[in-house]
């Protein structure tokens, strides 16, 4: 699975959008890119992923670069209780199921 | 969607004895389950594959003999903690779901602590 880089921490006004950043340059042509969250003391929470078009649900939105090197993910007004940890994770599709693999993230931290 | 049940939140148990944790799948089949582990401050490691009907696959490094793993059904797998000791206390989660096309669904999490 490719490799993602993101920013170790990030703060974001209450209200504004929280622009995410993830970089993941090694990824194939195959491979998705997911995004979950972490609240404090919580498990992981699935949020959104693409393969190569932009893609929006009911909780964010996720911009793919044409070349797929990179990504953003988007909370559009983010709230108090957007403040976690947030993954960036490439993962192939199909064939098996395969375990997600997660680095670090980027700690967002939301302030009124 | 997907709901994944882990019991319980928490646990305090004494050093030396076991502590199982478990995880369902409220509202789907899940034939494989994955066993991460998370110190504070750090990131989720996997431990190991549970697959129904068959033995768990356990990552480098994790002792199989230690951390049981059972998937008797296709909606729980649980895991046993042996032999407790202080240095296992770590925050468990489990995750199941529909595969990479659709995301993984992760339980609340296990916050074990051996005293």
């Amino acid at each position: 699975d490719a490799k993602t880089t993101q920013p170790t921490s990030m703060d974001c006004a209450e209200g504004r959008a929280a622009n995410l950043p993830c970089n993941h340059s090694t990824i194939s042509g195959n491979e998705y890119v997911y995004w979950y969250r972490q609240i404090h003391s919580q498990g992981p929470q699935y949020i959104i992923h693409g393969l190569k078009n932009n893609e929006t649900n009911e909780m964010a939105s996720l911009i793919i670069t044409e070349d797929r090197k990179s990504s953003t993910l988007i909370l559009p007004h983010a709230t108090l209780r957007d403040t976690a940890v947030y993954y960036c994770i490439v993962r192939a599709a199909g064939g098996s199921q395969g375990n997600l693999i997660f680095g670090k993230g980027t700690k967002l931290s939301v302030k009124p | 969607g997907a709901v994944v049940s882990q019991h319980p939140s928490w646990v305090i148990c004494k050093s030396g004895t076991s502590v199982k944790i478990e995880c369902r799948s409220l509202d789907f089949q899940a034939t494989t389950m994955f066993w991460y582990r998370q110190f504070p401050k750090q990131s989720l490691m996997l431990m190991a594959t549970s697959n129904e009907g068959s033995k768990a696959t356990y990552e480098q490094g994790v002792e199989k003999d230690k951390f049981l793993i059972n998937h008797a059904s296709l909606t729980l797998s649980t895991l046993t903690v042996t032999s407790a000791h202080p240095e296992d206390s770590s925050f468990y989660i489990c995750s199941a779901g529909g595969g990479p096309l659709y995301g993984y669904t992760f339980g609340s999490g296990t916050r074990l602590t051996v005293v």
